[in-house]
């Protein structure tokens, strides 16, 4: 098993350009998510997806929109990248969203906006 | 004022120390609580998972939660040099939206 796969691992984007961040998990998980790391700050939540077809806004959704494609794949898109968007996205996936069940996180890809 | 507060450190210990981490926070609502381990350029690992109040032991780490003082820690006990990474604690009401501390990061010298 891949785990959570996160592609690409790198992106260089100029201000104002938009891309899409692609997420997969193979564990059956019905729960993903999207964080953004920052020095000092932790890991912020994005938004995340309960289940197939659902999507919820997180701590700082602003700027980003989602897209629950199927159970195994959760996309994150910017429509129109900003320098404070600049960070380390990181996705993960749980089997519930509700109760103790353990996050599992992906790679991370680390996107720079200039 | 962040709902969770984590000292960034770096904290910096011999090989064979007990390594205390800590976090507080200010919503009384958690009652899930975590301890992620993440290495350089790494995506985050689940290391310990605490429900509500007590003490949970793993080997050589044991999560202790502190409701009542808003208080959750981490101790490594005979740290290694392969346990220099950061350390996240985590929390939630309900399991699924979690709140981050920033961070600790701790270096273990050989």
């Amino acid at each position: 098993n891949a785990g959570v796969t996160q592609t690409p691992k790198f992106q260089v984007l100029k201000t104002g350009q938009s891309m899409t961040l692609q997420c997969a998990q193979d564990m059956n998980h019905n729960s993903m998510y999207w964080y953004r790391q920052d020095p000092g700050m932790g890991l912020r939540l994005i938004y995340y997806s309960a289940s197939e077809g659902t999507t919820d806004k997180g701590e700082v959704p602003n700027g980003y929109n989602v897209s629950r494609l199927n159970k195994r794949e959760f996309s994150l898109r910017l429509e129109s990248a900003a320098p404070s968007q600049t960070s380390v996205y990181f996705c993960a996936s749980s089997l519930r969203d509700r109760g103790p069940y353990e996050q599992y996180f992906g790679p991370g890809t680390r996107l720079t906006v200039t | 004022q962040k709902e969770v507060e984590q000292d960034p450190g770096p904290l910096s210990v011999p090989e064979g120390a007990i390594v205390s981490l800590n976090c507080t926070y200010s919503n009384s609502a958690f009652q899930y609580f975590m301890w992620y381990r993440q290495y350089s350029r790494k995506g985050p690992e689940l290391l310990m998972y605490t429900y509500s109040s007590g003490n949970k032991e793993d080997g050589r780490f044991t999560a202790q939660v502190d409701k009542s003082s808003k208080y959750i820690s981490l101790f490594i006990r005979d740290s290694q040099p392969s346990d220099s990474a950061t350390y996240l604690c985590a929390m939630s009401r309900e399991g699924n939206k979690l709140v981050f501390g920033a961070g600790t990061i701790l270096r273990v010298k050989s």
